[in-house]
């Protein structure tokens, strides 16, 4: 069935260091990727997407990896500062490309100073 | 411009009785989504729709749940006879449709639902 897996549930960083966030979805025919940040209390806001046609993408400190192969892809943030504290959710578009994403459960991020 | 808007920010209610929640999309979004999310859960997908089609009620959780939507905009959610389950906040979300390549969803604020 439609299912997306994501990993750790809780990361705890240091300032500075850098933070991963794994997702494998299970529909091989998914090809878009978004990835949302959500603060407490806030709604999710996009802050990438990776579409299948690209292995790796981009945008200052976040950068994502896909692997259609291995049905997985992954989040990095490098230079974690404490204003990326928030729960990170993965997901994944199944049903044929009208964007019914499927979420991951989330990853808590806590960044210490 | 203006982005989604939902209504009312917070509800209580009395199990049993029946609540209505409103979305208003990004204007010339033709695409809505409607999600729940559980405290420390991630989104589960409820409903879609796209302009005219039919509308993918697939991910609505029993016949208690039902929505509708007028032409591109409003949508409403409906929830019959509620549960203390059904205590969530549920999100709205719109995007263009392109031409079968999905675009980006932006969500609303939600609406946090308390069954008593």
């Amino acid at each position: 069935g439609e299912n997306v897996e994501q990993h750790p549930s809780t990361l705890s960083v240091q300032e500075g260091d850098s933070a991963v966030i794994k997702c494998t979805y299970s529909d091989s025919a998914s090809n878009y990727f978004p990835w949302y940040k959500q603060e407490l209390g806030k709604r999710p806001q996009l802050i990438i997407d990776i579409r299948s046609n690209v292995g790796e993408k981009k945008d200052q400190r976040i950068a994502v990896t896909l692997n259609k192969t291995a049905k997985h892809f992954s989040l990095h943030i490098t230079e974690t500062q404490p204003e990326d504290s928030a729960v990170y959710f993965c997901a994944a578009e199944f049903s044929g490309g009208y964007n019914k994403l499927i979420f991951g459960a989330g990853t808590r991020l806590a960044v210490h100073p | 411009g203006a982005g989604v808007s939902q209504s009312p920010s917070n509800k209580v209610t009395e199990k049993g009785k029946d609540v209505e929640l409103r979305c208003d999309p990004i204007s010339g979004h033709t695409a809505l989504y409607w999600y729940r999310q559980r405290l420390g859960q991630g989104l589960e997908f409820l409903i879609y729709f796209q302009g005219n089609s039919a509308p993918d009620k697939s991910g609505l959780p029993s016949d208690r749940f039902s929505a509708e939507r007028t032409g591109e905009s409003v949508s409403t959610l409906t929830i019959q006879r509620t549960q203390q389950e059904d205590s969530a906040v549920y999100l709205c979300a719109s995007s263009l449709w392109l031409a079968g390549e999905p675009d980006t969803q932006y969500f609303g604020p939600g609406t946090r639902l308390t069954v008593l």
